[in-house]
């Protein structure tokens, strides 16, 4: 079945990076952009960029450009999301997110979610 | 700017049946949105995709009990029958033009 299998949890230092890697399964990889999401504890959802698996090619939300970066190995059929200088603000639980098969290129809706990662930042 | 504007908070009994609302900002009442359930320590899960004129496509395994409607900027999550399982935040999503997806502020609902 169409699955995301996510990394498990972290603690990381401020200051530090993360990498939290979405393994996907079930289909065809590269036909369908990815996206991630984070929910900071208690709160809504919130986006933070997407990733073309076929071509790689990102866009991140601005609150997010030039501490994010998204990535994907086709071999494995996973993608990662690095976020770097982790401030406490970052604590959250960080999702991948499957963007619905577009037709003539019209983005759409998420229709699959990983299971989440939680990412502590704490010194 | 595009934005989703959710109630806070929602409640209503058990076998009865609720109306989650979801309103789109000013210039945006025909986009589509989506709709995803978030139960107590759970990732999300994707309901269905709305359309402006009220036709909808529901994820694999939805029950037949969740439905949605439109009306002008408004979207509508309607559950029937509820159960104890459908207690959860409820939030609604969509996309613009250039490259940015939106998600409303949730509701969470109370089945009493």
């Amino acid at each position: 079945q169409v699955q995301l299998v996510q990394s498990g949890a972290e603690v990381k230092k401020p200051g530090a990076s993360v990498k939290v890697s979405c393994k996907a399964s079930g289909y065809t990889f590269t036909s369908y952009y990815m996206h991630w999401v984070r929910q900071a504890p208690g709160q809504g959802l919130e986006w933070m960029g997407i990733i073309n698996p076929s071509s790689g090619s990102t866009n991140y939300a601005q609150k997010f450009q030039g501490r994010v970066t998204m990535t994907r190995d086709t071999s494995t059929s996973t993608v990662y999301m690095e976020l770097s200088s982790l401030r406490s603000e970052d604590t959250a639980v960080y999702y991948c997110a499957r963007e619905i098969l577009r037709v003539a290129g019209v983005p759409d809706a998420f229709d699959i979610w990983g299971q989440g990662t939680m990412v502590t930042v704490s010194s | 700017q595009l934005v989703l504007t959710q109630s806070p908070s929602a409640s209503a009994s058990l076998g009865a049946s609720v109306k989650l609302t979801c309103t789109l900002s000013s210039g945006h009442r025909s986009y589509a949105i989506a709709w995803h359930q978030q139960q107590p320590e759970k990732g999300p899960r994707y309901l269905m995709k709305l359309n402006s004129d009220g036709s909808h496509s529901k994820g694999d395994g939805i029950p037949d009990r969740f439905s949605g409607s439109s009306s002008g900027a408004e979207r509508y999550l309607t559950i029937s029958s509820l159960q104890s399982e459908d207690e959860a935040d409820y939030y609604c999503q969509t996309w613009g033009t250039g490259i940015r997806w939106v998600f409303g502020g949730g509701t969470n609902l109370t089945v009493l």
